[in-house]
C-alpha cells in the first residue's frame, strides 16, 4: 500500500522561505518511471500542480513559481522536499503531494494516484 | 496549453444517475483527462482517464463499477449511477501538456456534487 504525508509549518510569514516534506511509503523513488509531485489548494479555489520529481533526479516546475521552487529527493529516506521562497498571503493554500505511477500500458504522461491528505499553510503576518 | 472548464455544481437524488463535465478549450479535442473525487477533507483521489474513444487504462482502486466515463468532442463525461451519499464530493478533471520545460499539468475548478 502506497502512503504520503505531508509535513512543515502551519503559519509563514511573508517574504520567509516555506520547507515542505513529503514522507511516502510502499513504493522507492529510486524505481524507473515513478515521481513524486506537488499540488496545492487556495481555500475555495482549484487545484495548482506545482512541481514533479523523478526517479532519475530529473524534475519539472510550474513556469509561473520556477524562481521560487526548488525539489529534491532523498531516496533513503523515502522523502521529497518541496522549498518555495519569498512566500505571500497568495500561497496559503492546503498543500499536497502525491505519487505519480510509472508509464503502463495506455496510461502514460502525468497524473497523481494516491495523494497525501495535504497540509494547510497560511502566510500572514 | 488547455484550459478545463467546470460547472461549479451539481446535485443529484440518492440513488440517481448524475453526469458531471469537464470541458477542454478549442483545439484540444485529442486531450485525455484525468478525474478525481476528493472527499470533504481528504485529499483528491483518482478516479480514471478518459480520451475521445472513453476510458484509458483502469479505473483506480476502489472505485465502483457505477463510475463511468464518455469522451466526445471537447467534453470529457464522468456518470456516475446509482448515487450514493459517499459520493458527495468535489470532483476535478486534469490533464498534462507540453514537454520538458514547458511542461504544466492543468486542474479544472472542480464541481461540487451534492447528493440530496
Amino acid at each position: 500500500q502506497i502512503t504520503l504525508k505531508e509535513s512543515g509549518p502551519t503559519l509563514v510569514k511573508p517574504t520567509q522561505t516555506l520547507t515542505l516534506t513529503c514522507i511516502f511509503s510502499g513504493f522507492s523513488l529510486s524505481s524507473s518511471g515513478v515521481g513524486v509531485g506537488w499540488i496545492r489548494q487556495p481555500p475555495g479555489k482549484a487545484l495548482e500542480w506545482l512541481a514533479t520529481i523523478y526517479w532519475d533526479g530529473d524534475n519539472r516546475y510550474r513556469a509561473s513559481l520556477k524562481n521560487r521552487l526548488t525539489i529534491t529527493k532523498d531516496t533513503s529516506k523515502n522523502q521529497v522536499v518541496l522549498t518555495m521562497t519569498n512566500m505571500d498571503p497568495v500561497d496559503t493554500a492546503t498543500y499536497y503531494c502525491a505519487y505519480r505511477p510509472p508509464p503502463m500500458g495506455e496510461m502514460r504522461g502525468v497524473w497523481f494516484d494516491p495523494w497525501g491528505l495535504g497540509t494547510l499553510v497560511s502566510v500572514s503576518s | 496549453q488547455p484550459v478545463l472548464t467546470q460547472p461549479p455544481s451539481a446535485s443529484a437524488s440518492l440513488g440517481a444517475s448524475v453526469t458531471l463535465t469537464c470541458t477542454l478549450s478549442s483545439g484540444y479535442s485529442n486531450y485525455k483527462v484525468d478525474w478525481y473525487q476528493q472527499r470533504p477533507g481528504r485529499g483528491p483521489r483518482f478516479v480514471m482517464r478518459v480520451g475521445a474513444g472513453g476510458i484509458v487504462g483502469s479505473k483506480g482502486d476502489g472505485i465502483p463499477d457505477r463510475f463511468s466515463v464518455l469522451g466526445s468532442g471537447l467534453n470529457r463525461y464522468l456518470t456516475i449511477k446509482n448515487i450514493q451519499e459517499e459520493d458527495e464530493s468535489d470532483y476535478h478533471c486534469g490533464a498534462d501538456h507540453g514537454s520538458g520545460s514547458n511542461f504544466v499539468l492543468v486542474f479544472g475548478g472542480g464541481t461540487k456534487l451534492t447528493v440530496l
